[in-house]
């Protein structure tokens, strides 16, 4: 079964700084990462997804996620952060390949952007 | 398209009870899930549907719970009798297409406090 590892509960960062949010997760197949994004009061919203290809993914509002297979990690990065970045962040994993698999959450990581 | 919609946005019942929380997925997706967010165990999936069929209710966390969706544009989630800790955000979301790599679109959630 796949597991999700989010270390950081909460990350307080200053606006225009660079930020990091960690993810690692646990497969014995290939898989598919996501990382959706919670802004309060609201339901999850896909924010970039790895499914094959290009370890690279971007997002239209600048973040971006490297999948490394050897770390098993989907580590989700953002160079300069807004206070409207503001929210929890999820990162989530489904087994690859073989028909629908269940997303599998890890338990959040809240990004807290200040003046 | 509107998104998923769910309703109540809010509930406040008595340990008891019977809740009735209400999804709307969007149109045209043929997956509909349900999902139920606490701080102690995170995001769970509770059921999915296929075309209306319920495919896996492992997730349900008892008797106490059922699902139904008596059409594609609808679906219902029922606590009867309620508890203390049923208190959640319970997510209605849906996808189009079988595979894992799908995206899951959220709605807003319901927010029950049973006291």
């Amino acid at each position: 079964a796949q597991s999700v590892t989010q270390l950081d509960s909460q990350v307080p960062v200053f606006e225009e700084a660079p930020v990091e949010l960690r993810c690692n997760y646990s497969s014995s197949v290939s898989v598919y990462l996501f990382w959706y994004v919670q802004y309060p009061n609201q339901g999850l919203q896909l924010l970039l997804k790895y499914l094959s290809g290009s370890t690279l993914v971007e997002s239209i509002n600048g973040f971006e996620a490297e999948f490394n297979k050897s770390q098993t990690s989907f580590h989700l990065r953002k160079p300069s952060v807004h206070i409207s970045d503001t929210a929890e962040y999820f990162c989530a994993v489904s087994r690859g390949n073989t028909g629908f698999q269940k997303l599998v959450f890890g338990t959040g990581t809240r990004l807290l952007v200040s003046p | 398209d509107a998104g998923v919609i769910q309703s109540p946005r809010h509930e406040v019942t008595e340990m008891g009870q019977e809740v009735t929380l209400r999804c709307k997925p969007i149109s045209g997706h043929d997956y509909l899930f349900w999902y139920r967010q606490t701080m102690m165990r995170g995001l769970e999936l509770l059921i999915y549907f296929n075309n209306n069929v319920p495919i896996d209710d492992s997730g349900m966390p008892e008797d106490r719970f059922s699902a139904k969706m008596p059409n594609a544009s609808f679906s219902t989630l029922k606590i009867q009798p309620s508890e203390p800790r049923d208190s959640a955000v319970y997510f209605c979301a849906s996808s189009a297409g079988l595979a894992g790599s799908e995206t899951q679109y959220f709605g807003p959630g319901t927010r029950l406090l049973v006291l």
